[in-house]
């Protein structure tokens, strides 16, 4: 069963990078087919979509979000990673990872637990 | 840009009854549509795709239809675990991903 774990900073100063790392346990983020993705949700808000990564490397961005975005990924950690340059308080939010669920493509199934980002100097 | 919208923003449903749930698209996603259950503290978890297809483990009482525009989430007797926030998702816009800003089913 696959599981994600998602960790970060928790609080970064305003005009500088976000980093994230999400750890994927139970299954290789190699395995063909595969698509791994970030979400976000600001507190008491909606889910936006942030991008994602195929196994094989290639991404896709949210265009509302694409200039400050990088998704990359290390197949020898399982770990997929976003980093989010310029950052802002409205990129205060819950950041979720998960993995497109074999069910349904471009749906989500599963979703680490989320790691709150703050942005406040 | 899809833009999804959820209504109601609060449904106040008693144990039992039934509860409907609505999501318009401001353009046609065919049958492209997700639902997803949302309880405080936790992550989204994933109950419908494809517009009626339910997820694995997903109990009957959820049901979802429509197709093009409109989409209902159906769920026929609440039980004390379903009150919670329902997002739509659509995704024939593989490429920008959306979600609707979500339907609160709470107590009455």
């Amino acid at each position: 069963q696959v599981q994600l774990q998602e960790s970060g900073p928790g609080v970064v100063k305003p005009s500088q990078t976000l980093s994230l790392t999400c750890t994927v346990s139970g299954g290789s983020i190699n395995s063909g087919g595969n698509y791994w993705s970030w979400i976000r949700q600001p507190a008491g808000k909606g889910l936006e979509w942030i991008g994602r990564i195929y196994a094989r490397g290639s991404t896709n961005y949210n265009p509302s979000l694409k200039s400050r975005v990088t998704i990359s990924a290390d197949t020898s950690k399982n770990q997929f990673y976003m980093k989010m340059n310029s950052v802002t308080a409205a990129d205060t939010a819950v950041y979720y990872c998960a993995r497109d669920s074999i069910e349904g493509p471009w749906t989500f199934d599963p979703w680490g637990q989320g790691t709150l980002v703050t942005v406040s100097s | 840009e899809i833009v999804m919208t959820q209504s109601p923003a609060t449904l106040s449903v008693s144990p039992g009854e039934r509860a409907t749930l609505s999501c318009r698209a401001s353009q046609s996603v065919s049958s492209n549509l997700a639902w997803y259950q949302q309880k405080p503290g936790q992550a989204p978890r994933l109950l419908i795709y494809g517009a009626s297809t339910r997820a694995t483990d997903i109990p009957a009482r959820f049901s979802g239809s429509g197709s093009g525009t409109e989409f209902t989430l159906t769920i026929s007797s609440l039980q004390s675990e379903d009150f919670a926030v329902y997002y739509c998702q659509q995704y024939i816009d593989w490429a920008r991903l959306t979600f609707g800003g979500g339907t609160k089913v709470e107590i009455k």
